[in-house]
């Protein structure tokens, strides 16, 4: 079942924070997170680990809600290169991701 | 060093034609995904290889789309009799894990059908 993510969209100003968010219906054992600019290919962020674990970005973080069922993607100080469209993905039996259908962040100076 | 490449990069097919849209992941990547996109969408699962096994072909809309992957490196993903509904971005990631993990996504082949 896809994802669902909220905001849509997102327009702030370099140096200010964001929060993205991702909500399944089913509780969350790993969350996957992409950023793809347009015209270019997804790129690896992160994975969220049902632990809590974190593998990837230095300057992005992301978290659990108290029941798994959602997970939220921290962008502090943000930088003009943080401008894209964000995923969220949750893997399934085949490794497979089911992706969100992506949140929009602008970045202006 | 390389990344994952796709080629074509833009193909326009005129409806009824079969095209064949190629994908070289990473070098000993064992594990090769195909995805659809649509304009505004995410990316949405095709298909999944385990080096020349396709493990999964749950996510191929139709009898149209075929993919393969022979010696476990290159794979094409072939559309048969295209339609207008076949118009997408085709993404192929590679990833060195057998469970899920990160995935390196090539660029894209952005599929128009006229």
């Amino acid at each position: 079942q896809q994802p669902v993510q909220s905001p849509q969209a997102v327009i702030l100003r370099e140096g200010e924070d964001a929060v993205i968010n991702c909500s399944s219906s089913k509780a969350l054992y790993s969350v996957h997170w992409y950023r793809q600019k347009h015209g270019e290919a997804p790129v690896f962020l992160m994975i969220l680990l049902k632990g809590g674990e974190q593998k990837g970005h230095d300057k992005i973080s992301a978290s659990f809600n108290e029941k798994k069922q959602q997970s939220s993607l921290y962008l502090t100080a943000s930088q003009l290169s943080y401008s894209g469209t964000y995923f969220c993905g949750i893997p399934g039996s085949a490794r497979q991701l089911t992706f969100g259908s992506g949140t929009q962040l602008t970045v202006l100076p | 060093g390389a990344g994952v490449s796709q080629s074509p990069r833009y193909k326009v097919a005129k409806r009824g034609q079969d095209v064949a849209l190629r994908c070289d992941p990473i070098s000993g990547h064992v594990s090769l995904f195909w995805y659809q996109q649509a304009l505004g969408q995410g990316p949405e699962f095709l298909t999944y290889f385990q080096n020349e096994a396709q493990l999964d072909k749950s996510g191929l809309p139709s009898d149209r789309f075929f993919a393969e992957r022979p010696e476990g490196s290159v794979s094409t993903l072939k559309i048969q009799r295209t339609q207008q509904e076949d118009s997408a971005v085709y993404l192929c990631a590679s990833s060195p894990f057998r469970v899920a993990g990160e995935q390196y996504f090539g660029p894209g082949t952005r599929l128009t059908v006229t």
